[in-house]
């Protein structure tokens, strides 16, 4: 079945430097992928859509220049959390849906756990 | 925004218990989906429902979309030591996005 990769898994930064996630469609190409967050024993929280070719659409709340999202080819989105600081500690998942597949359902990473010091 | 209700938010059963939890929205949705999510992974999927009414099962679990299109109930018979974890109910909003509620927390006594 379709597999969504998500590197790293876990990763500790200080506070005040960049993180980079990636999240790869390993089997199907994906125009769009989604960014969520979670923190701890909450649901998912959509921060964002990642489209192929051009701009990310942000959420209500979430700082785009906090949360810089790339799409540059049809089987990798990346986030980079700028300048992050402890509130940005969280659990971060990204998705997908095969291109095309009409009712595709979204298929999830394992997740990145962001811890910053 | 568009919420979903899920609930209960956890449950304590004892190992061959049938299961049961739902999600309501005050919004109508053309799609309902429900997830497992264990610690320290992303969420995977259980059932994907597209039609009013639908009822599908999935080995011991079994979900349902409301007629209403504002809610869906999820079942899992027999429980056994492997189903803890998260059931997180979420329904698509528009062609793309999720929504998800809040979590069902299963934990199971053998």
């Amino acid at each position: 079945g379709a597999v969504v990769s998500q590197h790293p898994s876990r990763v500790i930064c200080k506070s005040g430097t960049s993180v980079k996630i990636e999240c790869r469609s390993l089997d199907f190409q994906a125009t769009t992928m989604f960014w969520y967050r979670q923190f701890p024993k909450q649901s998912l929280m959509l921060m964002a859509t990642s489209n192929e070719g051009s701009k990310a659409t942000y959420e209500q709340g979430v700082e785009k220049d906090k949360f810089l999202i790339n799409h540059a080819s049809l089987t990798l989105s990346t986030l980079t959390v700028t300048s992050a600081h402890p509130e940005d500690s969280s659990f971060y998942i990204c998705s997908a849906r095969e291109a095309g597949i009409t009712n595709s359902p979204l298929h999830f990473g394992n997740g990145t756990r962001l811890t910053v010091t | 925004g568009q919420q979903l209700n899920q609930s209960p938010q956890s449950m304590f059963i004892q190992e061959g218990e049938d299961v049961s939890m739902n999600c309501t929205s005050s919004s109508i949705f053309n799609t309902w989906l429900w997830y497992k999510q264990e610690p320290g992974e992303g969420p995977v999927l259980l059932i994907a429902l597209y039609k009013a009414g639908e009822l599908t099962s999935n080995g011991r679990l079994t979900a349902q979309f409301g007629i209403t299109r504002k809610d869906s109930f999820l079942n899992i018979s027999a429980s056994i030591p492997s189903d803890v974890g998260i059931y997180f109910c979420a329904a698509l909003l528009g062609a793309q996005k999720l929504v998800f509620g809040q979590g069902t927390r299963l934990t199971i006594n053998p």
